[in-house]
């Protein structure tokens, strides 16, 4: 079974200021690694992904995420926060197959203030 | 393309009534996943959907089920809505091959009184 936590219910930045958002996964097997971004009222919006090969992922709106196995982090970064980053951050993993069909394990989120 | 749709937008029923909430999945996406989102909970994983048959099913009553048809798109219901029910209902599409990224649409906002 697979779990996720993200470090920080609550994260508040000024604007310009760099963003990260703290991940760590628990997998049995190699892991996919996802990070959403949620605005009120909304569903989710598929910021980066994480699959094999290189460890540094580019997103959209200028996010990127680093895998580091042995730390069992995917954490996310923006070097610098603009007004309209501001929403709530999902975390997310799944497995190849079997158990894991259509299901992705989501952790609690975190909620990212950006301050003029 | 067109992203993934979910009807109605808002909904509020009544304790002990049925509801049904349909979802229409990008086009050339055969796998529908279904979440439930409360602040109490997060989003957890209700059950998924390839081919017209679930494949996976997460931790909830029998009451919640759902369904998908020949052109995949799927339906869930919830009987004898409790007021715990309230929630946002999200619905995601994937191709269902690996890495399994899913599109999720805007949500149902369920309202039990």
């Amino acid at each position: 079974a697979q779990s996720v936590t993200q470090l920080g219910s609550h994260v508040s930045v000024s604007e310009g200021a760099l963003v990260l958002l703290r991940c760590n996964y628990s997998s049995s097997v190699p892991p996919y690694l996802f990070w959403y971004v949620q605005y009120p009222n909304q569903g989710l919006q598929l910021l980066l992904k994480y699959t094999t090969g290189a460890t540094l992922v580019k997103g959209i709106n200028g996010f990127e995420a680093e895998f580091k196995k042995s730390e069992t982090s995917f954490h996310l970064t923006k070097p610098s926060a603009h007004m309209s980053d501001a929403a709530e951050y999902f975390c997310a993993v799944s497995t190849a197959g079997g158990t894991s069909y259509g299901k992705l394990t989501f952790g609690q989120g975190t909620i990212l203030t950006v301050h003029p | 393309k067109a992203g993934v749709t979910q009807t109605p937008r808002y909904l509020i029923k009544t304790r002990g009534q049925q509801v049904t909430l349909s979802c229409s999945p990008i086009s050339g996406h055969r796998s529908v996943s279904w979440y439930q989102q409360t602040p109490g909970q997060g989003l957890q994983f209700l059950f998924e959907y390839f081919s017209e048959t679930q494949r996976n099913k997460g931790n909830f009553p029998g009451r919640f089920s759902g369904r998908q048809f020949s052109n995949s798109r799927s339906e869930m219901n919830v009987s004898t809505l409790e007021l715990g029910d309230s929630a946002l209902y999200l619905c995601a599409s994937s191709l269902a091959t690996e890495p399994y990224e899913q599109y999720f649409g805007p949500g149902t906002r369920l309202t039990v009184t």
